[in-house]
């Protein structure tokens, strides 16, 4: 079976511009997660997304959205880049919302330049 | 807000030398995770710990949770090379899959 997939893997923007990264969960698991993680840190929460609807949020700006699709796999919208959002995206995916076992992507590698 | 701390944050290790890293966390939670992260690499589950008192191994790694204490230990053995890696614990407070991170441990084991 194949694992949590994003795309694309790498990506350069340029401050202003809008970058949308894109996730495919394990297949069944119904719950997608976004995370930030900056050079040297842990993974920070962005969203949850669980059957199509936003079940949580973490301290980001509104600059960042998300979405989820019919087939449970999910965007992450970032408009108005900054330099600051460079940094790598991980999508976590698991079968429910509640207190299960989450399993990473590869991540998307951003940088804003 | 939940709070997770590591220490150390960096560990320099002899091979064949024990170590434990240390995982507090501020907030009610029976559920941590702990993960490694190579260089560039995405995040590798390692152990999940369910409830008070688990207790879980596999090679050279055993992970612990104490939820009265708030406190979750991962003690290597006789280290190797191949542990070289930043560890993560990760603490899930009951909203789903918004896990909070500690900070990391960078391990660096030399020959």
């Amino acid at each position: 079976d194949a694992g949590v997939t994003q795309s694309p893997t790498h990506l350069i923007k340029t401050r202003g511009q809008q970058v949308t990264l894109r996730c495919s969960p394990i297949s069944g698991h119904k719950s997608v997660s976004w995370y930030q993680q900056v050079l040297g840190q842990g993974p920070q929460f962005i969203f949850q997304y669980y059957e199509k609807e936003e079940r949580g949020r973490g301290n980001f700006p509104d600059r960042f959205s998300a979405r989820q699709f019919p087939n449970y796999s999910s965007e992450l919208n970032v408009n108005a880049l900054l330099l600051g959002d460079s940094a790598l995206y991980l999508c976590a995916s698991s079968f429910d919302r509640g207190n299960t076992e989450a399993f990473f992507g590869q991540g998307t590698r951003l940088t804003v330049v | 807000e939940l709070k997770v701390e590591q220490n150390p944050l960096f560990l320099s290790m002899q091979e064949g030398k024990n170590y434990t890293i240390y995982c507090n966390y501020s907030t009610t939670s029976d559920r941590l995770y702990w993960y490694r992260q190579d260089p560039g690499k995405s995040l590798e589950s390692l152990f999940v710990l369910l409830s008070n008192g688990a207790v879980k191994q596999e090679g050279r790694l055993m992970a612990s949770l104490d939820t009265k204490a708030r406190l979750s230990t991962l003690h290597i053995t006789a280290a190797v090379h191949d542990l070289s890696a930043t560890y993560f614990c990760a603490v899930d407070w009951g909203r789903g899959s918004d896990m909070r991170f500690g900070a990391g441990t960078r391990l660096t084991v030399k020959p």
